[in-house]
């Protein structure tokens, strides 16, 4: 059963603590992606991985951190310089090979914190 | 700010009748186009995508146009089912370099039966 794993489904956190949100993927895929999503808004990129060992800051990349150190996982820290944590995120993975441009998305995570 | 967007946060539809969901973009150089479908609580699923040598692309019950003069995206779903009530997503790849996807803010398609 090939797909993108994200866990635990529900996070809840106090503020000032980090947390790191897992992602793993059996899909083979090279490039991993990590998205915020608000009530009523669209996603907005956070990080992203072309290849192994190498990460690129996406459009809000503030108080993230992120690792690559396996094709199959690529882990989002949310520190507690993040002003506001409280949001669904989402990790996606693409093939990266070709000229294939669609995102595989897993089913997220939601982080409150209070 | 974002260069894909939705011209109506919310459809509602009958059952049965076709549903139109539009998009507007404001980039020229974007070369591909992606339609996601979210159901509540869940990650974004692939429903078609286009890119921008094609003008129209069908898939089972549902089409993507795309009209580059006006830089305007749809999706149009044929008889609509309550299965189908969803947010929707347009999505932009801006530049062939680069692999990153911009996505518009969401349609709301509420299915009355």
């Amino acid at each position: 059963d090939g797909g993108i794993t994200q866990s635990p489904k529900y996070l809840f956190r106090k503020e000032g603590q980090n947390v790191t949100l897992s992602c793993e993927q059996n899909l083979n895929h090279d490039a991993m992606y990590w998205y915020r999503q608000d009530p009523g808004q669209g996603l907005r990129l956070i990080y992203y991985s072309q290849i192994v060992n190498d990460f690129q800051k996406g459009d809000i990349a503030e108080g993230y951190s992120v690792s690559r150190e396996k094709k199959e996982s690529f882990p989002l820290t949310v520190t507690s310089a993040q002003k506001n944590p409280t949001a669904f995120y989402l990790c996606a993975s693409r093939v990266g090979q070709g000229d294939s441009y669609e995102q595989y998305f897993g089913p997220g995570t939601r982080l409150t914190v209070t | 700010g974002e260069s894909v967007g939705l011209h109506l946060p919310t459809l509602s539809v009958q059952e049965g009748d076709n549903s139109i969901i539009n998009c507007a973009y404001s980039n020229s150089a974007s070369d591909y186009f992606i339609w996601y479908k979210q159901e509540s609580g869940k990650g974004p699923q692939f429903i078609i995508d286009i890119r921008s040598n094609m003008d129209k692309r069908q898939g089972q019950r549902v089409t993507v146009l795309l009209n580059k003069t006006v830089k305007h995206l749809s999706l149009q779903i044929a008889a609509t089912q309550p299965g189908d009530s969803a947010v929707y997503f347009c999505a932009e790849n801006r530049s062939s370099n680069d692999y990153k996807l911009s996505f518009g803010a969401g349609t709301t398609v509420t299915v009355r039966a």
